[in-house]
Parts: C-alpha cells; sequence; structure tokens
C-alpha cells in the first residue's frame, strides 16, 4: 500500500477484555516498530520486528503485551486482560530495512480502557 | 537507559521568524539523530536526519548536531502558521541499535 495502515483507529474495551491492534506495512518494507504514546508524551518502544521475528522485544511492558508478525508483512499487537493503564495511541511504523531508524508512522490505533 | 530530553514548550514565535528547538541525549555512543513533526491528532512525521557533526540544510529546516556536547538542534526559517506542530527528537543508539528513542516533543506556535 501507499502507506503503513493501522485497524482500527479506534478501539473502546472494558477492564480485563483482550484487544487486537493490526498494522499493515509499507510493501517490501522488512522492519517493523510497535510504540505507544501517551497524552504530552513521545512515542515509547514497544518491540522491533526484522522480517518475521521478533529482534527486539525489550519495550513490552510486561507479559500481557504480545506482537507477531507470522509471514513478514502484517503484524498484531495484542493485549490481554486489559487495563485502564494501557489506554493510548499504539503507533505502528516500518522502515526499508531497519538500516537506518527513518521510520514511516501509521495514522495510530487509539485505545481505551474503561 | 539512552534518555533523549527536550523542553515542552510551548515556544510561540512570530510569523517569518526563527523558530529554535533543541534536544539534549544521555548515550554519548549515538550514532543517527532525527527531527519528526506531529500536527495535533496525527501521527510523527519524519522532516530531518542527521548523522555526523555539523549543519545539515533541507529547505527552511536546519538540522545541527555536536556530538561532543550531546546536542542537536532544529532551525526553522521563515515560520509559517503551518509550522505549529509538536516536533519529536529522535535518537539511535551504537552497536547497531536502529531503534529509536524518542523526546517528548516540543510543542511550537507560529502566530500570524
Amino acid at each position: 500500500g501507499a502507506g503503513v495502515s493501522q485497524t482500527p483507529s479506534n478501539k473502546v474495551t472494558e477492564k480485563g477484555k483482550y484487544v487486537e491492534l493490526r498494522c499493515d506495512p509499507i510493501s517490501g518494507h522488512t522492519a517493523l516498530y510497535w510504540y505507544r504514546q501517551s497524552l504530552g508524551q513521545g512515542p515509547e518502544f514497544l518491540i522491533y520486528f526484522q522480517g518475521t521475528g521478533a529482534a527486539d522485544d525489550s519495550g513490552l511492558p510486561n507479559d500481557r503485551f504480545f506482537a507477531v508478525r507470522p509471514e513478514g508483512s502484517v503484524s498484531t499487537l495484542k493485549i490481554q486482560r486489559t487495563e485502564r493503564g494501557d489506554s493510548a495511541v499504539y503507533l505502528c511504523a516500518s522502515s526499508l530495512d531497519g538500516d537506518t531508524g527513518e521510520l514511516f508512522f501509521g495514522e495510530g490505533s487509539r485505545l481505551t480502557v474503561l | 537507559q539512552k534518555e533523549v530530553e527536550q523542553n515542552s514548550g510551548p515556544l510561540s514565535v512570530p510569523e517569518g521568524a526563527i523558530a529554535s528547538l533543541n534536544c539534549t541525549y544521555s548515550d554519548r555512543g549515538s550514532q543517527s539523530f532525527f527531527w519528526y513533526r506531529q500536527y495535533s491528532g496525527k501521527s510523527p512525521e519524519l522532516i530531518m536526519s542527521i548523522y555526523s557533526n555539523g549543519d545539515k540544510e533541507d529547505g527552511r529546516f536546519t538540522a545541527q548536531l555536536n556530538k561532543a556536547s550531546q546536542y542537536v538542534s532544529l532551525l526553522i526559517r521563515d515560520s509559517q502558521p503551518s509550522d505549529s506542530a509538536t516536533y519529536l527528537c529522535a535518537v539511535n543508539g551504537p552497536g547497531g541499535s536502529y531503534i529509536p528513542t524518542f523526546g517528548r516533543g516540543t510543542s511550537l506556535i507560529v502566530h500570524p
């Protein structure tokens, strides 16, 4: 596609529920990143994929968070037993090969946990 | 732990003036430096990257890097109201780590 696509754009859920957020990167980009951004803060790194594998998942806050990229393209961020503190904008970004750090961001998925 | 520090602002400048945005970073081994622009309610957009000491110019934007002082800045000449946004500084670490660490951003307001 022309840009990074994220769905849903908005998700409202109840505390304790399970949520999936999807990211479709720019075609041909091998590197994919998940960040989350709270109001007034910069993006906070969560996980980085190079191809199908999670090259760095050191930013995942706890084991309720998990992400996959089974075919090296689309990625899904999964959050179990959501908490109110998980409310944020979840940003996905892709990069051609991960060697430059120049990221192209999607429009984000705004998650609200009630 | 890498840290990237920015004054949250807001920085208010009149139309036509030079806006100067500053960023410091903690990891002396950092190698790559980026400025992203984020309009309210939108996602970050890369506007400048700089990899070596000195100045890099692109249109009205100039990025400046001083690795000895661990300082990177962005100058916007002839500021326009459409430049009003949050400017995020991002830094990559050493050792092949190409995962940018972002600052909290500086809010810029350009008033007519």
